[in-house]
């Protein structure tokens, strides 16, 4: 079982919106819709911005967005801000018996 | 206010084994499961596996299965990891994070514990 595969970096100025890949297979992301997106900021713990797809927990700002299509997970923040500077994960449930989560390589976003 | 503490930093020697605590706060506990997420000096996420907090039940993946072993005890609200036969590869921030029942998201993170593997 593979990593899902994101983009190492994605940049947008203040304002903007910008949107994350996350590329599985028919076998993790294609197959529940058990994707969840995490933002970590430089030496902190991952955050859960959005759980089952799109679903977006008390408390995130409603600029962060998720969908899916087929194999393709996507995470959507619009009105770019400075403090959305960060790294994002894609995590999908598997199924498998060797290996049930996996999460995606990461991707650096970057606030012009 | 939900909360997931964990133990300090941690150094070893490669063979060693090193043991992670991370306890809960709050209503994080019964009905939830506990995983263990590492990641590596500038690298990503990489998940250990979990455990069910009510019946112990675990689940890791292939890769450390024989390596790792999770438990908890429910009188002090607190989950356990413990990794053996260390290596330098194994040198990474050690995270607990909670999953509420079975949902399979990752919704309380401990503020990690480095490990780090050195001779």
């Amino acid at each position: 079982q593979s990593a899902l595969t994101q983009p190492a970096s994605v940049s947008g100025s203040p304002g903007q919106s910008i949107t994350i890949s996350c590329t599985g297979t028919s076998s993790d992301v294609g197959a529940y819709n058990y994707v969840s997106w995490y933002q970590q900021h430089p030496g902190k713990a991952p955050k859960l911005i959005i759980s089952e797809v799109s679903n977006r927990p008390s408390g995130v700002s409603n600029r962060f967005s998720g969908s899916k299509s087929g194999n393709t997970a996507s995470l959507t923040i619009s009105g770019l801000q400075a403090e959305d500077e960060a790294d994002y994960y894609c995590k999908s449930y598997t199924g498998s018996s060797t290996l049930a989560y996996v999460f995606g390589t990461g991707t650096k976003v970057t606030v012009l | 206010q939900e909360q997931v503490v964990q133990t300090g930093a941690e150094v070893k020697k490669p063979g060693a084994s090193v043991k992670v605590s991370c306890k809960a706060s709050g209503s994080t506990f019964a009905g939830y499961h506990m995983h263990w997420v590492r990641q590596a000096p500038g690298q990503g996420l990489e998940w250990l596996g979990c455990i069910n907090l009510d019946s112990g039940g675990t689940d890791y993946p292939q890769k450390f299965r024989g390596r790792v072993t999770m438990i908890r005890d429910t009188s002090i609200n607190t989950a356990y990891m413990e990794l053996t036969r260390l290596m330098s590869d194994d040198t990474a921030v050690y995270y607990c994070a909670s999953e509420p029942g079975i949902t399979k998201y990752f919704q309380h993170w401990g503020q990690g514990t480095p490990v780090i593997v050195s001779s």
